[in-house]
């Protein structure tokens, strides 16, 4: 167990849609990333905070949209969904974003149908 | 930006074997060097790291070593078992730019009983 939390596990709906995940770091980490895979493909970074500050963003496409509240925990905000959205979602955190020991959650699996 | 480079994609030994799973990357600012391991359905989970004033490390039956001059790094597991089975992921951290974790796409080791 990593200690970061990640809800839903698993989330099934309709294109045009819009969905939040939702991320809990461990405990004491003030940096949060998300990151995006898709089927049997490689972790694409979308965006990194860091003590409710944006300070990272990577292929993130305009529909989606991050923020990191003031107890830490981070929510992905995805809109007017695509069949191509269908991923794992991926939520990391380490402690201050400087040295890349990045802890993973166990993901959020989007299907949209 | 840092590009990540993994090869093999595939890699399927006899149990008992070595795998090596080899990376190369491209910023020379890159100072921290991470692996992880994925299993089915579950977050990648950090295995071994290196650091770049080190050239080698090791932890029971993995080892990471690593090139400066070269830009390069591999994994190498002895003695291999068929829980080792998994998607592998090498990872570079940049400190150009915004500090991120770049990741290679990964290759899934197959250990044959």
């Amino acid at each position: 167990d990593s200690g970061v939390t990640q809800t839903p596990k698993h989330l099934i709906t309709a294109t045009g849609q819009r969905v939040t995940l939702r991320c809990s770091p461990r405990s004491g980490d003030l940096s949060v990333y998300w990151y995006q895979q898709s089927l049997d493909q490689g972790l694409q970074f979308l965006i990194q905070y860091y003590n409710g500050e944006e300070r990272a963003k990577g292929n993130i496409l305009e529909r989606f949209s991050a923020q990191q509240f003031p107890d830490l925990h981070s929510e992905l905000n995805l809109s007017s969904l695509e069949l191509g959205d269908s991923a794992l979602y991926f939520c990391a955190s380490s402690v201050s974003g400087d040295t890349g020991e990045l802890f993973f959650g166990e993901g959020s699996r989007l299907t949209v149908l | 930006g840092e590009n990540v480079e993994q090869h093999p994609s595939t890699l399927s030994v006899q149990e008992g074997d070595s795998a090596v799973i080899k990376c190369t990357y491209s910023d020379s600012a890159s100072n921290y060097f991470p692996w992880y391991k994925q299993e089915l359905g579950k977050g990648p989970q950090l295995i071994i790291d290196i650091r770049s004033n080190v050239g080698e490390k090791k932890d029971q039956r993995i080892a990471v070593t690593l090139n400066k001059t070269a830009k390069h790094f591999s994994l190498h597991i002895t003695e291999t078992q068929p829980e080792d089975s998994a998607v592998y992921f090498c990872a570079a951290f940049s400190v150009t730019g915004a500090n991120n974790l770049f990741f290679g796409t990964g290759t899934r080791l197959t250990v044959i009983p």
